[in-house]
C-alpha cells in the first residue's frame, strides 16, 4: 500500500532565503511522485513530477525535488523564496503500474515574510 | 482556454436540498475524478471514471452520485444535502489512471 507523509504542517521563511518542504513516501512498487501547489482560493497546480527518469526534477517557478529511494524521500526545495510562493503544498504518490489513484499528503503551508 | 472547468464556482444552499456540480475537460483525457477538500485542506478522492466507467468509488454516502455522459464530462449530484457536505469540491482529469492530474478551480459548497 502506498502512503505519503509531509513532515511539516507549516513552514515559515523570509523572502530571499531557501525553502525546504519535506516529504516521505511508502510504496510497494516503483512510485511516481508529484508536488502540487494551491494558492489561496485557487485550484491545484502541478509543480513538478518524478516518473522514474532523472532523480533530480526541476519544476516551475524555480522549485526542484530530488527522489531518494534509500531514504524514501522526495523533498521540495527552492534556493530563494519569493512572497508569491506563499501557498499550500501537497506531496503526492502514485503507483502507475497498479493504476491506482493519487494519494495526497496532508499539505504544508508555506508562509513567506518580507 | 480552460483545461478543466467547473460550474458553479460557489454554491450556497439549505439543508435537505439537491444540487449538482458540473465538470468538463478539454484535454482529451480518459480519466476524470472528484475530490473533496475539507476545512483543514485535506484532499480525499471520492470517485474516478475512466472512459465513462466508474473505476474508483471510495466510501462516500450514496447521496453522492457521479454521472459521466461522455469522457469529457463528469458531473456530481448530491441529494439531501447535510451540513457536513460543506467543503470545496475539485474535479480533475488525467490521461490515464495514476498519472498526474489537472485540476479544476473548485466549487465551494456551503450548506446552511
Amino acid at each position: 500500500a502506498q502512503s505519503v507523509t509531509q513532515l511539516d504542517s507549516h513552514v515559515s521563511v523570509s523572502e530571499g532565503t531557501p525553502v525546504l518542504l519535506r516529504c516521505n513516501y511508502s510504496s510497494s512498487y516503483s512510485p511516481s511522485l508529484f508536488w502540487y501547489v494551491q494558492h489561496p482560493n485557487k485550484g491545484l497546480q502541478l509543480l513538478l513530477k518524478y516518473t522514474s527518469a532523472a532523480t533530480l526534477v526541476k519544476g516551475i517557478n524555480g522549485f526542484e525535488a530530488e527522489f531518494k529511494k534509500s531514504e524514501t524521500s522526495f523533498h521540495l526545495t527552492k534556493p530563494s523564496a519569493h512572497m508569491s510562493d506563499a501557498a499550500e503544498y501537497f506531496c503526492v504518490v502514485s503507483e502507475i503500474q497498479a493504476g491506482t489513484a493519487l494519494i495526497f499528503g496532508k499539505g504544508t503551508t508555506l508562509s513567506v515574510s518580507s | 482556454d480552460t483545461a478543466v472547468s467547473q460550474t458553479p464556482k460557489y454554491l450556497v444552499t439549505q439543508m435537505g436540498n439537491d444540487k449538482s456540480i458540473k465538470c468538463e475537460q478539454n484535454l482529451g483525457h480518459d480519466t476524470m475524478y472528484w475530490y473533496k477538500q475539507d476545512s483543514k485542506k485535506f484532499l480525499k478522492i471520492m470517485f474516478s471514471y475512466n472512459n465513462k466507467e466508474l473505476i474508483i468509488n471510495e466510501t462516500v454516502p450514496n447521496r453522492f452520485s457521479p454521472k459521466s455522459p461522455d469522457k469529457a464530462h463528469l458531473n456530481l449530484h448530491i441529494n439531501s444535502l447535510e451540513l457536513g457536505d460543506s467543503a470545496v469540491y475539485f474535479c480533475a482529469s488525467s490521461q490515464e489512471t495514476g498519472w498526474w492530474q489537472f485540476f479544476g478551480p473548485g466549487t465551494r459548497l456551503t450548506v446552511l
